[in-house]
This record gives C-alpha cells, structure tokens and sequence, in this order.
C-alpha cells in the first residue's frame, strides 16, 4: 500500500507561470514532509520541508502548504524557470511512528517550457 | 566538502557476480541510508543504519547485505547479484535518527546492470 503518493507523472508549465506539484499521504502518523528535486544522472537534493505544525513555509520562488485534514501538501513554484525542469518527490516521516525512516512518493516529472 | 560520494559511477555486473557499492559522507553525520531508484517506482529504502555498529531492513532488503564500522562508510554489497537488481542506487546520510526535521542529503549514485 502506497503510504506517499503523487498521483501526475508529469506536469508541463510555461515559462514564468505558477507550477503545482501535489501530494498525498495516507499514514496520519507521519509529522515531517519534504520536497526532493532530481535531475536526471545526479542524486535527489534536498529543496524544501514542513513540519506539520505549520500549514505552510516558503523559501524563495517555493511554496509548500500542508492541508493535514485531507493529508494532502502541494509545493508551488512561482514564477517557473526552464531549470525548474526535473522530477519532483515528496517525502513524508513520523517521529510518532518511532520511525525517521522517509517514505518517497514515486515522483512528478515537471517540464517549464520557455 | 564533498558531502556524500558514491562508488563506482556505474558498473555491468553478470548474475550471479558479487559486487560492492561504496558509499562515503564527510559530513559527520550519524544515519546511513541505501536506496534503490526504479522507472515508476521512485526511491525505496534498501537498509539504512542509525548510528555506526548498528544496521536495519528497509523496504526492499533481499539480496542485499549492508555493514557500518564506522561513521563515513557505509558499503552495500550484493552477494549474487541478479538481472532484477538492475536499478539505479543512491546512498544519502542524515543527522538523525532523533531529530524530527531530520533532512537526508543523497549522493550522485550508482548505475548498475546485471546481465
């Protein structure tokens, strides 16, 4: 059963408008959410976190909101950037758990055309 | 600082060959973790380790075997390897385990085909 899941394969954007990556999760135990950015030969880099007693953290041009009702998070890219083009994951981990283990959805392959 | 570096960059193995994936962090940092990255399937936990002397099962350990002697290595090692372990592999390493924003930072991966 998928614990973390992102339900696009992919998302085209264009240039300068607002990309939105979405997210939902099924365990209520997991408090810790983060974006992953991947670009194709190299390693994920860590982008951006929330903890959920937060509904919402930006950094820069990224957004990420936290809905825990519906467990859902999305992350918002704005204005996009052609080198915003890569595969996103969302991850999720649950101190409540007794795990710090990250769960990964199986990612969101986005594409900024210019 | 190289952070997390990741040995070989890619390798063909034959089934049933033993191999070793080598994986260093210079970052102090006290959790270890091995991934394996499959088209459709994003990133699943192989083993991971909390601290050095200790190791644990992730989601996917089978046929594969991991060690911790000390805080920067942390070798993955297929004993037999077979055509289904074709997949890309990533070592990441985080602060954790104990802290509730524990964040992982990956290294640049491993390429491996068993033919």
């Amino acid at each position: 059963d998928q614990q973390v899941k992102q339900n696009s394969p992919s998302l085209s954007v264009q240039e300068g408008r607002i990309s939105i990556l979405n997210c939902d999760y099924t365990n209520s135990m997991f408090d810790y959410f983060l974006w992953y950015k991947k670009y194709p030969a190299e390693g994920p880099t860590f982008l951006i976190s929330i903890s959920s007693i937060k509904d919402k953290n930006e950094d820069g041009r990224f957004t990420v909101f936290l809905n825990k009702s519906a467990k859902h998070l999305s992350l918002h890219i704005v204005p996009s950037q052609p080198g915003d083009s890569a595969v996103y994951f969302c991850a999720a981990s649950g101190t409540g758990a007794g795990s710090y283990q990250l769960t990964f959805g199986k990612g969101t392959k986005l594409s900024v055309i210019p | 600082i190289a952070g997390i570096t990741q040995a070989p960059t890619s390798q063909i193995l034959a089934a049933g060959r033993r191999m070793t994936l080598r994986c260093t962090q210079d970052m102090r940092h006290n959790a270890m973790y091995w991934y394996r990255q499959d088209l459709g399937l994003g990133l699943r936990l192989i083993h991971y380790s909390n601290t050095a002397g200790t190791t644990g099962k992730g989601e996917v350990p089978d046929g594969y075997s991991v060690s911790r002697a000390n805080t920067d290595d942390f070798p993955l090692t297929l004993a037999s390897a077979v055509p289904s372990q074709t997949s890309v592999y990533f070592c990441a390493s985080s602060d954790g385990p104990g802290s509730s924003t524990d964040t992982q930072y990956f290294g640049p991966g491993t390429r491996l085909t068993v033919l």
